[in-house]
């Protein structure tokens, strides 16, 4: 049974250019939600989608956008790239309610130069 | 693989050890907890969650412990394995309306043949 998937695994990017990531969820799986993981720390959520809509949204620039299909799975698009941006991106697959367990994808390593 | 977490906390135990993984997390509200194994270059593994209406829940060779009045939440593992080395997260599910995981800063386990 395939788990989360993401693509691409790594990627690099130069300052400015825009960047779009994919999610497959588990089979089943209604809900993706985005984080960024920048190294030595722990995750940081930027989106969850649902049902193809935002359901919530963390502490990110509007440079950040994300969609969700109809087959559930889902882009997160980075524009006008910056250095800090620099992080491993992990989807997240779940059923969708809130108390629900969530897992993650492998992660897209972004590397900004 | 890329290492995780370059200052992390570390707790080095032997093979076949009982390890204690702690985690204090922040918001008396949340009310859903999940573990999360990563090894260097993988996204989060799900070990195992916790709902506040519960002081403690067992797994495979895990439990877990969630003290509300504290706002502390501790991984057990029994019989420690070297496969078992790798960064041990907690998070927490912020009660905002959708699924949205804080992640605590993390624990580095290194374990011994």
């Amino acid at each position: 049974d395939a788990g989360v998937t993401q693509s691409p695994t790594h990627l690099i990017k130069t300052r400015g250019q825009q960047v779009t990531l994919r999610c497959s969820p588990i089979s089943g799986h209604k809900s993706v939600s985005w984080y960024q993981q920048v190294l030595g720390q722990g995750p940081q959520f930027i989106f969850q989608y649902y049902e193809k809509e935002e359901r919530g949204r963390g502490n990110f620039p509007d440079r950040f956008s994300a969609r969700q299909f109809p087959n559930y799975s889902s882009e997160l698009n980075v524009n006008a790239l910056l250095l800090g941006d620099s992080a491993l991106y992990l989807c997240a697959s779940s059923f969708g309610g809130m108390n629900t367990e969530a897992f993650f994808g492998q992660g897209t390593r972004l590397t900004v130069v | 693989g890329e290492s995780v977490g370059l200052h992390l906390p570390t707790l080095s135990v032997q093979e076949g050890d009982n390890s204690i993984i702690n985690c204090a997390y922040s918001n008396s509200a949340s009310d859903y907890f999940i573990w999360y194994k990563q090894e260097s270059g993988k996204g989060p593994q799900f070990i195992i969650d916790i709902r506040s209406n519960m002081d403690k829940r067992q797994g495979q060779r895990v439990t877990v412990l969630l003290n509300k009045t504290v706002k502390h939440l501790s991984l057990q593992i029994a019989a420690t394995q070297p496969g078992d080395s790798a960064v041990y997260f907690c998070a927490e599910n912020i009660n905002t309306g959708f699924q949205k995981l804080v992640f605590g800063t993390g624990t580095r386990l290194l374990v011994s043949p």
